[in-house]
């Protein structure tokens, strides 16, 4: 399940299920989001982008979906493993140059 | 090729020193960005540059300074060390967006914790 924790909101699943993680972002300007996965004392690694001229980005067991209308933005994980277990966190570009924007992360916690 | 390389991993300070926190990419990469992540938080710009010689404030630049006299070096300096500069800094580069853009490249963070 879902629960808000100390600092990051934290999603607990077991190994094998399908995850989604949702997040709201700010700017209804915005034309480029991104998803990082952050392990514990590494750097953001890119997972998958999407720009705002589509709605739906598939990768390898990883799919982004942007719903524009309400400015919502999900990272959908199909079997799910234990090494996806970290931060992972959106990111939004509407002011160029690729600067972006990030939001507060959710944490995934994958039980074997 | 090692990407994104930032130097030191750790480093403690006292209240009023200086230092510099080093970034260099081998990507070739025009666009570089400093980061600071407090804990249980996302990531806030705090300088970017598009090319040598051009850099631009990002959201939080108030006691930082940076420089970019070459392609792959982005150096970011504190001049007088304040406990609220405690945190992880990330630096990032970033291929130029030609119209679209690019994902940014991250290095391993400098923690730093000021005392």
């Amino acid at each position: 399940g879902e629960s808000v924790g100390l600092h990051l909101p934290t999603l607990s699943v077991q190994e094998g299920d399908n995850s989604i993680i949702n997040c709201a972002y700010s700017n209804s300007a915005s034309d480029y989001f991104i998803w990082y996965k952050q392990e514990s004392g590494k750097g953001p690694q890119f997972i998958i982008d999407i720009r705002s001229n589509m709605d739906k980005r598939q990768g390898q067991r990883v799919t982004v979906l942007l719903n524009k209308t309400v400015k919502h933005l999900s990272l959908q994980i199909a079997a799910t493993q234990p090494g996806d277990s970290a931060v992972y966190f959106c990111a939004e570009n509407s002011s160029g140059y690729s600067t972006l924007t990030f939001g507060k992360g959710t944490m995934l916690l994958v039980s074997p | 090729n090692a990407g994104v390389t930032q130097t030191p991993k750790f480093r403690i300070l006292k209240i009023g020193q200086s230092m510099t926190l080093q970034c260099t990419q081998d990507m070739n990469h025009n666009y570089m960005y400093w980061y600071r992540q407090d804990p249980g938080m996302g990531l806030k710009l705090i300088y970017y540059s598009v090319g040598a010689g051009i850099t631009d404030k990002g959201e939080v630049p108030n006691g930082y300074n940076v420089s970019r006299s070459t392609t792959e070096d982005f150096p970011l300096r504190l001049e007088l060390a304040a406990p609220s500069q405690t945190s992880v800094y990330f630096c990032a580069s970033s291929p130029p967006s030609q119209g679209s853009n690019q994902p940014q490249h991250f290095g391993d963070g400098t923690r730093l914790s000021i005392l």
